[in-house]
């Protein structure tokens, strides 16, 4: 079945340091990739998705590329703030089928 | 706009009690899920709605789970009788149903069960 494993966390970064945070991906055929945040007392936001091989989404300074090749969908941000503390969930949605399935989430803290 | 909305934002209930979720969706958007999210995990589907028709349900625990949305619009979602293993956030979202399929998320009940 399809799933997403991202890289585990806790992740604790200084600000305006680079950010990477690995996610990987098991589907069948042509899956479309998310990420989503989530801060503090809030909901699940969409911070970005890619809908085929080799397309970038991109928000608010963060970027990751869908790569065919090694069924990754890594995000990515060059200078990272206080304010990008959050939860990351990477998902996938296998096309047809629109249900997200979610990796278990990388816990983000930026100090300042 | 209005975003996914969801009530209570808290439960606390003992095992064998029965509890009861409610969402309303963004106005327009066809399709309507339920997830379920334990502590430290990614939430998990347990139901799809694609208007007021069930799209999936394969990962909902139907002896005691169970979810309705009548005339298209609101749901609610069901847990009779609730187990320990029940606590979890439970969140709601909403999709217009295309191909894009961008889902907004509610902001979740928070359930403890004891």
């Amino acid at each position: 079945g399809n799933s997403v494993t991202q890289m585990e966390g806790p992740v604790t970064l200084s600000e305006e340091a680079f950010l990477t945070i690995n996610c990987t991906y098991t589907a069948t055929g042509y899956p479309s990739l998310f990420w989503y945040v989530q801060y503090p007392g809030e909901g699940l936001q969409l911070l970005l998705k890619a809908t085929k091989a080799d397309d970038k989404g991109s928000n608010k300074g963060f970027e990751a590329t869908y790569r065919k090749e090694t069924t990754s969908f890594h995000l990515e941000k060059g200078s990272v703030q206080v304010s990008d503390s959050a939860v990351y969930f990477c998902a996938l949605s296998s096309w047809g089928a629109q249900k997200l399935v979610f990796g278990q989430g990388t816990r983000l803290t930026i100090n300042p | 706009e209005a975003g996914v909305a969801q009530s209570p934002r808290y439960k606390i209930i003992e095992k064998r009690q029965s509890v009861a979720f409610w969402c309303n969706p963004i106005s327009g958007h066809a399709t309507l899920y339920w997830y379920q999210q334990i502590l430290g995990q990614g939430p998990k589907l347990l139901i799809q709605f694609q208007n007021n028709g069930v799209v999936d349900d394969s990962q909902l625990p139907k002896d005691r789970f169970s979810a309705e949305r009548l005339k298209g619009v609101d749901s609610t979602l069901k847990i009779q009788p609730a187990k320990l293993e029940d606590s979890a956030v439970y969140l709601c979202a909403s999709s217009l149903g295309d191909q894009a399929n961008e889902q907004f998320f509610g902001p979740g009940t928070r359930l403890t069960v004891l």
